[in-house]
């Protein structure tokens, strides 16, 4: 069965920092492309990054609002991928999911979700 | 980038239709056929309905469907149940490693 187990969140001041996992099962992460998708109280979905396969040249993408303050890394040998947060703002309290892009057009599998609360 | 636009409710009776749009820029759907479709329960996580346009994976109805005209997505659910009521939110992958989602549409079965 392929799984995604999202794990890291919780409560943090503005300006902080918080690392968010997500272990993967099921299916053959090294070969994965992986998202991070949130989602504020009360509101619509928002794709917040992802990370290509090593094969794929590991590469990373976001989206504008947390350009230059969240990156994502993997872990091919823990099938984990981590979302890194940094100088949060009270803007990013959301829901996070991770997801598996099987293939580029689509997130097919999502985790259960971690809870972000950006707060003071 | 902004979101796709999507109306904010839908409704029908069980065994009706409903259809939903997604209006975006030219540059949201690019030269691709790359729009999915989720379902999203309340507190529960997003399920993939339809993708690439109007395709559906596996373990997915038949009732839903989905097409796509110039700037327009939709996605269509036929013979409404009670458990599509939901929330269903539209995505595109337009090239320049970037998605966007749609505003959400809140379907009702009445």
């Amino acid at each position: 069965e392929v799984q995604l187990v999202e794990s890291g969140g919780g409560l943090v001041e503005p300006g902080g920092s918080l690392r968010l996992s997500c272990a993967a099962s099921g299916f053959r992460f090294s070969d994965a492309w992986m998202s991070w998708v949130r989602q504020a109280p009360g509101k619509g979905l928002e794709w917040v990054g992802r990370i290509l396969s090593k094969g794929g040249g590991g590469t990373t993408d976001f989206a504008a609002p947390v350009k230059d303050r969240f990156t994502i890394s993997r872990d091919d040998s823990k099938n984990t991928v981590f979302l890194q947060m940094n100088s949060l703002k009270t803007e990013d309290t959301a829901m996070y999911y991770c997801t598996w892009n099987s293939k580029v057009s689509m997130f097919d599998v999502w985790g259960q979700g971690t809870t972000v609360t950006v707060s003071s | 980038q902004s979101a796709l636009t999507q109306p904010p409710s839908a409704s029908g009776s069980p065994g009706q239709s409903v259809a939903i749009s997604c209006t975006g820029a030219s540059s949201d759907f690019g030269d691709y056929n790359y729009v999915s479709w989720y379902q999203q329960h309340p507190g529960k996580a997003p399920k993939l309905v339809i993708y690439e346009v109007s395709k559906r994976p596996s373990g997915v109805p038949d009732r839903f469907s989905g097409s796509k005209s110039g700037n327009t997505a939709s996605l269509t659910v036929s013979g409404l149940q009670a458990e599509d009521e939901a929330d269903y939110y539209c995505s595109s992958y337009a090239g320049g490693n970037n998605y966007v989602f749609g505003t959400g549409t809140k379907v009702t079965v009445l």
